[in-house]
């Protein structure tokens, strides 16, 4: 069953920076694409990025563009967000997602696993 | 920007009702069109794929319809289990993007 767990979430000053990682298992983690996606306290969901299987494309919503860089290695079927500048409308809880069909350059279609997620709190 | 719609943003339901939930897109996505399940502190889960799709797994009494702005998903025979918040997502283009979600509730 894939499992996706991701770690590095907690209180960060406005201004600093944090990076998320998200662990993968029981799947070609590196035949995938992969995203992250947020969702605030209370709120719906927000796509924030994407990552082709190789790393070649990525994609970003332009409300983190500039700010945040996905990234990930497939060696250790690990995927990264770096957030740089964060502000506090960027406190959330950050899922990783795997998208659901493999080798695919851009999106394909839907979400189809996700992890537990990780909470970033972005306070003075 | 897509913006995805959703309707209603709440309702109240028995078990065993027929529930429906529909998703209106602001320019015409084809069927580009999943719905996702999340349950109070829990992950989205997928139900349906591409309008109409069932995600392996997912029960039968789940069903999505609809192409071009409007969509249905339908839950015949709502089970306690179903009491959850239900978003609509497209990916016809970036940035991918999801309804406000709809929390069915237990009457």
């Amino acid at each position: 069953q894939v499992q996706l767990v991701e770690s590095g979430g907690g209180v960060v000053q406005p201004g600093r920076s944090l990076r998320l990682s998200c662990a993968a298992s029981a799947f070609t983690f590196s035949s995938f694409g992969m995203h992250w996606v947020r969702q605030a306290p209370g709120k719906g969901l927000q796509w924030v990025t994407f990552i082709s299987y190789d790393g070649r494309n990525t994609l970003y919503a332009d409300s983190v563009k500039g700010r945040f860089t996905i990234s990930r290695d497939n060696s250790k079927n690990t995927l990264f967000l770096q957030m740089d500048s964060l502000t506090p409308d960027d406190a959330a809880v950050y899922y990783c997602a795997k998208d659901r069909r493999p080798y695919v350059d851009f999106w394909s279609d839907s979400l189809d696993s996700w992890g537990q997620g990780t909470l970033v709190t972005v306070s003075s | 920007d897509i913006q995805m719609t959703q309707s209603p943003s709440s309702l109240s339901a028995s078990v065993g009702d027929r529930v429906t939930i529909t998703c209106q897109a602001s320019q015409d996505i084809h069927y580009y069109l999943n719905w996702y399940q999340q349950k109070p502190g829990k992950a989205p889960k997928l139900l349906i794929y591409t309008a109409s799709n069932l995600e392996t797994g997912v029960p039968s009494r789940f069903s999505g319809s609809g192409s071009g702005t409007d969509f249905t998903l339908t839950i015949n025979s709502l089970q306690p289990e179903d009491l959850a918040t239900y978003y609509c997502q497209q990916y016809h283009d970036v940035p991918l993007s999801f309804g406000g979600g709809t929390k069915v509730e237990s009457k």
